[in-house]
């Protein structure tokens, strides 16, 4: 099983509608974080949380919000979802101070369409 | 803006030749520099990082090549094979957070 799951795996809604994509890791890290992928763009951060109570914007939050429901689950919600948050999305892990300092585990990913 | 630049997009090498991506940052706070690589339909996953106090580090067929003043770093892929077909992606933090923020990506071809 993989470290680091993400679901769904693929999805395809309308624009306005509530999208959540879910992470659950048991890779025992702190750290976990959301990215969105896009061709030409690179990895960018939408959110991070280093610890259950923690929760951080990063550089792309708008139109996005997280819940961090447990050290292992971190979730992703779109509340009203539109075209151009259609992407490859990432959720990834850290352990600070662990092996190689910084390391992100990443998930397979979640490719959401937004019609 | 992106805090760091990545070129070429995409790159096509023969097998056997060496692959070059090149990087450059402009926030003098970043001292951790990792390369991501990313196969089809997979995340990316840590290939080799660098810290500036270092100029070069090897690890089998991948170099990372560092350049402080210039604030530039590369990756060098020798002997390039057909599985190292990939995307790769340079990225930089600070030391006290690790938010890492990552290049475009370069998309790697090697042609057998």
């Amino acid at each position: 099983d993989a470290d680091v799951t993400q679901t769904p795996r693929n999805r395809i809604t309308k624009t306005g509608k509530r999208i959540m994509l879910e992470c659950s890791q048991t890779k025992g890290h702190d750290r976990m974080y959301w990215y969105r992928q896009d061709p030409g763009l690179g990895l960018r951060l939408i959110y991070y949380s280093f610890d259950v109570k923690d929760i951080n914007k990063g550089e792309i939050s708008d139109g996005y919000s997280v819940s961090r429901q447990a050290q292992a689950k971190f979730s992703l919600s779109l509340e009203s979802a539109i075209p151009n948050q259609t992407a490859l999305y990432f959720c990834a892990t850290s352990d600070f101070g662990q092996g190689e300092a910084g390391e992100l585990f990443f998930g397979e990913g979640s490719r959401l369409t937004v019609l | 803006q992106q805090q760091v630049k990545q070129s070429p997009q995409s790159l096509i090498v023969q097998k056997g030749g060496i692959s070059i991506i090149n990087c450059a940052y402009e926030n003098t706070a970043f001292d951790y520099f990792p390369w991501y690589q990313q196969f089809p339909g997979k995340g990316p996953a840590l290939l080799i990082a660098i810290r500036p106090d270092v100029s070069e580090k090897k690890e089998g067929r991948f170099t990372i090549s560092f350049n402080k003043s210039a604030k530039q770093f590369s990756l060098h892929i020798m002997d390039s094979q057909p599985g190292d077909s990939a995307t790769y992606f340079c990225a930089a933090s600070g030391m006290d957070d690790y938010k890492l923020s990552f290049g475009a990506g370069t998309t790697v071809t090697v042609r057998a």
